[in-house]
């Protein structure tokens, strides 16, 4: 059971380049999130989406798009990277809405030079 | 004000040690307590899920919540090394679309 798989596990990129962050559950669950984590602040959601077809911005949504492709995957995309932008970022997923008792991938830890 | 307050440590103790980790928060309407242990380039891993007020036990973990004073513990007994990790509390209420996040507590067993 591979629970929630995220790739890549490391990226590097220049401002203002483009990438796609992957994240696939296999738990059969209904919503999912993206969060990332900087030092000192905690986890912050970026985007969630409580259902298939449905997707709404979180805490720090600002230069992030995302795509609920189906009830498995649900990916992050940034358009045009930014030093900012470094950061570590979780994929989870939870059976229930708001995230009680989610379940986190192991990260993408993103470099933006 | 962060909506949920974490003392980042480090904590260090010897092993068989027992372990407070705690919590603070300010929204009363929270109704729903987690604590996830993240090991080092690792995600986090869900530990222990409380709702409401009381105490949950698992193990050598016990999770214990105080609503009136807004409060949350993590106790870890017989610590060891196999602890070594930064625990996060984490919260929410019914009808919320997010986790509020502690900043997390590192903790280290010592052998």
């Amino acid at each position: 059971n591979a629970g929630v798989t995220q790739t890549p596990k490391f990226q590097v990129l220049k401002t203002g380049q483009s990438m796609t962050l992957q994240c696939a559950q296999d738990m059969n669950h209904n919503s999912m999130y993206w969060y990332r984590q900087d030092p000192g602040m905690g986890l912050r959601l970026i985007y969630y989406s409580a259902s298939e077809g449905t997707t709404d911005k979180g805490e720090v949504p600002n230069g992030y798009n995302v795509s609920r492709l189906n009830k498995r995957e649900f990916s992050l995309r940034l358009e045009s990277a930014a030093p900012s932008q470094t950061s570590v970022y979780f994929c989870a997923s939870s059976e229930r809405a708001g995230g009680t008792e989610a379940f986190f991938g192991q990260g993408t830890r993103l470099t933006v030079v | 004000q962060k909506e949920v307050e974490q003392d980042p440590g480090p904590l260090s103790v010897p092993e068989g040690a027992i372990v407070s980790l705690n919590c603070t928060y300010s929204n009363s309407a929270f109704q729903y307590f987690m604590w996830y242990r993240q090991y080092s380039r690792k995600g986090p891993e869900l530990l222990m899920y409380t709702y409401s007020s009381g105490n949950k036990e698992d193990g050598r973990f016990t999770a214990q919540v105080d609503k009136s004073s807004k409060y949350i513990s993590l106790f870890i007994r017989d610590s060891q090394p196999s602890d070594s990790a930064t625990y996060l509390c984490a919260m929410t209420i019914t009808g919320a679309n997010n986790l509020f996040f502690g900043t997390g507590t590192r903790l280290t067993v010592i052998p």
